[in-house]
């Protein structure tokens, strides 16, 4: 069985700060990556996903992600974050062709003025 | 395009009680999961629907879950009899046919049911 662990429950920052949320997971078998964000009151939103190919994975608002096979890792950066990325981020994996999404705990980040 | 809609968003029911939750995938997605956060854990898959067809239920906690999508359109979740453990937020999300990966999970904004 393959699982997920974020390394952060919570992260605050200042606008206009780096940030990066980390990833790890554990899989006997090749995964695919993703990075969802889930802002108050909603549901869940794809920010990015590796399937395959680059490492290095753009996605939107300006955050980013690098797949990094030797350490299992999938870090989610963004250079510099504003008020509007407060949310709680979740990464998770499928070892599946389908939606069927393994998650971690969350990291709730907090960006102060 | 109207997004995943789950209904209703919030429910308080009592141990013992029964409680059905409802989730609209978006028009024309065949694909709809069912996933569901206790509080202070991570987000767990239940099960995964192709149209009709159940085709992984591995997720479903126990038989006092029943999970259907009769005619392939919306999907039921009921909780029969609900227990204190069940409360959590019941997320439901949807995705079109085709290579599933590249097709990206729409998630509705879940049903948070709370048993006292």
């Amino acid at each position: 069985a393959q699982s997920v662990t974020q390394l952060d429950s919570q992260v605050p920052v200042f606008e206009e700060a780096p940030v990066e949320l980390r990833c790890n997971y554990s899989s006997s078998v090749s995964v695919y990556l993703f990075w969802y964000v889930q802002y108050p009151n909603q549901g869940l939103q794809l920010l990015l996903k590796y399937l395959s190919g680059s490492t290095l994975v753009k996605g939107i608002n300006g955050f980013e992600a690098e797949f990094n096979k030797s350490q299992t890792s999938f870090h989610l950066r963004k250079p510099s974050v504003h008020i509007s990325d407060t949310a709680e981020y979740f990464c998770a994996v499928s070892v599946t062709s389908y939606g069927k999404l393994t998650f971690g705990q969350g990291t709730i980040l907090t960006v102060h003025p | 395009e109207a997004g995943v809609t789950q209904f209703p968003s919030h429910s308080v029911i009592e141990k013992g009680q029964t409680v059905t939750l409802r989730c609209d995938p978006i028009s024309g997605h065949d694909n709809l999961y069912w996933y569901r956060r206790v509080m202070g854990k991570e987000i767990k898959f239940l099960l995964h629907f192709v149209k009709e067809s159940k085709q992984d239920e591995s997720g479903m906690p126990n038989n006092r879950f029943l999970a259907e999508r009769t005619g392939g359109t919306y999907s039921t979740l009921k909780v029969q009899p609900a227990e204190l453990e069940d409360s959590g937020v019941y997320f439901c999300a949807s995705s079109s046919p085709g290579t599933e990966l590249n097709s990206p999970l729409h998630f509705g904004n879940g049903t948070r049911l709370t048993v006292t």
